[in-house]
Formats: C-alpha cells, structure tokens, sequence
C-alpha cells in the first residue's frame, strides 16, 4: 500500500544545533509538502516541492531549508534550530493540482 | 488572499445524531477545491472528502457529506449517525488556480461525540 513514512519519529534537538527530518513516499506522486502543527493550531506551510532538485517557498519558511534529492525523498532541515521551532512537523504529498494529501505520521520536534 | 475559516473550535453531541461543521473560505479564483481532513487523537491526518468548485453536486463519501454554499463560500461537513470514534479535529482546506501547488488549511474544528 502506497505511504508517507517520516524520520525520527520524535527527535530532541538542543538550541544552535542542525536538524533533519526526513520523508519518504512511494506513492509515486510528484507533489510534496512539509507543514508545521503547534498545540491548537492548524497546518502551516513551511516548503513544498513540485519536482527532484526543485524546492519553494511555503508560508513560513524562515529558519528552515528543504532539498528534494529524489521524488521520493524530501527532507526539512533546521540549520540552527531554536525553542520557537518545537512542534511537530509533518510531510505530506499529492498527486496533482488538485488532489487530495496523504500525510506522514509525524515527527514531533523538541528543541531545549 | 486566500484563506480558510473555522470558526467553530469545539463541538460535542451525542453518538448517533447528524453534525455540521462550519468552513468558509476566500479566493479570487472562479475554480479551486475543497477539501476535508481528519486528525486522530494519535495524530494521524487522514483525508475524507472533496468538492470540486464547478461540480454543483455535493459531494458525499460514506457517512460524510458536504453542504457546498458556493454564493457564501461556504462548505460544511455533515457526518450522520455519528461514532464515538468519529472523535477527532476536522481540518478545512483549499487550493485554488493562483497557487495551485499550496493547500491552506483552516485552524480545525474538535469533535467530541459522547456515549
């Protein structure tokens, strides 16, 4: 069955230190996303990407970097990660403009 | 600009009856579409349903259907004969034409079906 897995599951990172977080699809879909959740909140659009080797900016893209090295893969990097950037982080891809999302299960970040 | 909002933040009613969730959205475009999620209390997102702005159809899926309202742009979530299981927050979204490759969501709306 097609799915969005996401890597680590749950990270504690320290504050000035490099993150990645990682998403793998093999729903063939070109299109994927990478969305912030805080308590309360809704999604929020950090990056997105609509083909390999090309990455765009979402929303709230201060503090964070995105790379696509594959159709696949898709991967969030914090650079310098600080306590603002604790949430949890989702990926998600699409196939098509105007098709529905399936999500990854979610990487809760911890930034101390 | 384009925006998503769910004014309702929680809700409670009793196992077996109908709700409805409240969504409105803004865009400039004549054709976009809707869409609506579901996020598990283990934090699972899942979709359930979409609208097609130029279907004029409601669409339904299961025990889901919507109330699409395009003069108010407005697309509400009716689920019938609810389940305790139905538990969750309900996420509205959008994309449209302008960005097409951006989804905005709404803040979500917390369902709390009781016994």
């Amino acid at each position: 069955e097609a799915a969005v897995t996401q890597s680590p599951r749950s990270k504690v990172a320290v504050t000035g230190g490099k993150v990645t977080l990682s998403c793998h699809q093999t729903n063939n879909h070109d299109y994927m996303y990478w969305y912030r959740q805080d308590t309360g909140h809704g999604l929020r659009l950090i990056h997105y990407s609509y083909v390999a080797d090309s990455t765009e900016k979402g929303d709230i893209p201060d503090g964070y970097k995105a790379s696509r090295p594959s159709q696949e893969n898709f991967s969030l990097i914090l650079e310098l990660a600080s306590l603002s950037q604790t949430a949890v982080y989702f990926c998600a891809s699409s196939d098509g403009q105007g098709a529905e999302q399936f999500f990854g299960p979610g990487t809760r970040l911890t930034v101390l | 600009a384009q925006k998503v909002t769910q004014t309702q933040t929680s809700i409670s009613v009793v196992e077996k009856t109908t709700v409805t969730m409240d969504c409105v959205y803004e865009t400039r475009d004549s054709s976009y579409f809707l869409f609506w999620y579901k996020q598990t209390a283990s934090g699972e997102i899942v979709f359930l349903i979409r609208q097609d702005s130029y279907k004029k159809e409601n669409a339904t899926v299961g025990h889901y259907s919507l109330n699409f309202q395009k003069p108010k742009s407005s697309i509400g979530l009716i689920i019938t004969a609810t389940q305790i299981e139905d538990s969750a927050v309900y996420f509205c979204a959008m994309r449209d034409h302008t960005n097409a490759y951006k989804v905005i969501f709404g803040k979500g709306t917390h369902l709390h079906v009781l016994p």
